[in-house]
Parts: structure tokens; C-alpha cells; sequence
């Protein structure tokens, strides 16, 4: 069964740093591109970053460009977000999903998401 | 940056009923156009791909259609387990980005 899972997400102060892990199973994790979307809360879903299967091509949201840092480890089948100089409309769930069929696919499946609480 | 404008942002409804919900892209985007639905408290799930594919797994009275910029999801006769937000996404190109999402809500 492909299966994402997500951690990391907690409570953090304003200027704070979180590191996000998405770890992925049942598939063949270095030959998708994976990407991370958010949803604040009560709001609409939010793309943030997305990364090539090799790691060599990377995209970002201009909202969080210069201070999110996506990667992943092949041999780890983990997807990361490093998220510094949070902000509080950086508060939301964050999901990460698998890009099926090359990055002009669609988002299939999705983790059950992790919340990120920016707050003073 | 490509937007993408659903319509209408909520929509009420009765089991049974035959709905349409739009998507407009601000410019063409041949057929990547993809729909999710997304509960309360749960991850979206992909509905729709490349604009009128069904996923496996997804009853048939789900529906896409539309090329270009113009774009429709239907659902031909509502289930209670219908009512859910629903979003479109465009992946035309890297930057992917979504509809703003409808509500459709029991009547």
C-alpha cells in the first residue's frame, strides 16, 4: 500500500525554525516527484515546494521562497521541509503528496498532515 | 503565475441532485486540470485527473470535462457522503496552484 507519513509539526515562536519529515512506503520513492501543500486554517489548500526525484530540481511558492528549504534522502524514503524565519500566516497543516506521472501530473495520495502552530 | 477561479465558492444541494462545479485557469492549460475533495479534518484525494480521468476507486457519478481554460466537475446524483469541499488544481506548470475551493452543503 503506498502510504505518506508526516512529522515534525508542533508550536513554534515567530523567527523559529521547524524541520518537517514525510516518510514514504510501498513505492518506488526516487522516481516521483514530491511535493508539500499547506492549509491555513479554515482556508484553501496552498502549494509550497515541490522536488524532483533526484533532488536536482527544485520549485517554491514566492510566499515562502528564501526561507523554506525542501529535500529529500533516497535511501531514507523521506521528504523534508526546513522551514526558518516563521511567520504567523505560516500556520497551517502541512501535507505532503506524491506527483504522479512526471511534475505535469497530478497529487496522489496525500499524507494526513502535520500542524505547524506559529505563535507567540 | 497561473490562478485558478472556482465557481461557486458554496453551494447547497439535495441528495439527489445533479450538480456542476467550474473552474476558470487565467490562461490555457490544455487538460491539467485535476479535482480533489477534501473533508473536514481530513487530507484532500484526487477525484479527477487530467481535466475527465476518473481515479480508480471513485464512483462513476463523479464527472470532468473542459479543455483549454474552462473546466467542470459533476456529480450526476449527490450521496450523503458527498457533501465535502471540493478544488481544482491546475499542473501545467511547477508552480501548481489550486482553486479556492467549494463547499457544497446539504439543502
Amino acid at each position: 500500500e503506498v502510504q505518506l507519513l508526516e512529522s515534525g509539526g508542533g508550536l513554534v515562536q515567530p523567527g523559529g525554525s521547524l524541520r518537517l519529515s514525510c516518510a514514504a512506503s510501498g513505492f518506488s520513492f526516487s522516481n516521483y516527484v514530491m511535493t508539500w501543500v499547506r492549509q491555513a486554517p479554515g482556508k484553501g489548500l496552498e502549494w509550497v515546494s515541490a522536488i524532483s526525484g533526484s533532488g536536482g530540481t527544485i520549485y517554491y511558492a514566492d510566499s515562502v521562497k528564501g526561507r523554506f528549504t525542501i529535500s529529500r534522502d533516497n535511501s531514507k524514503n523521506t521528504l523534508y521541509l526546513q522551514m526558518n524565519s516563521l511567520r504567523d500566516e505560516d500556520t497551517a497543516v502541512y501535507y505532503c503528496a506524491r506527483v504522479t506521472s512526471g511534475w505535469y501530473g497530478w497529487l496522489d495520495p496525500w499524507g494526513q498532515g502535520t500542524l505547524v502552530n506559529v505563535s507567540s | 503565475d497561473i490562478q485558478m477561479t472556482q465557481s461557486p465558492s458554496s453551494l447547497s444541494a439535495s441528495v439527489g441532485d445533479r450538480v456542476t462545479i467550474t473552474c476558470r485557469a487565467s490562461q490555457s492549460i490544455s487538460d491539467s486540470l485535476n479535482w480533489y475533495q477534501q473533508k473536514p479534518g481530513k487530507a484532500p484525494h484526487l477525484l479527477i485527473y487530467a481535466a475527465s480521468n476518473l481515479q480508480s476507486g471513485v464512483p462513476s457519478r463523479f464527472s470532468g470535462s473542459g479543455s483549454g481554460t474552462d473546466f467542470a466537475l459533476t456529480i450526476s446524483s449527490l450521496q450523503p457522503e458527498d457533501f465535502a469541499t471540493y478544488y481544482c488544481q491546475q499542473s501545467y506548470t511547477t508552480l501548481y496552484t489550486f482553486g479556492q475551493g467549494t463547499k457544497l452543503q446539504i439543502k
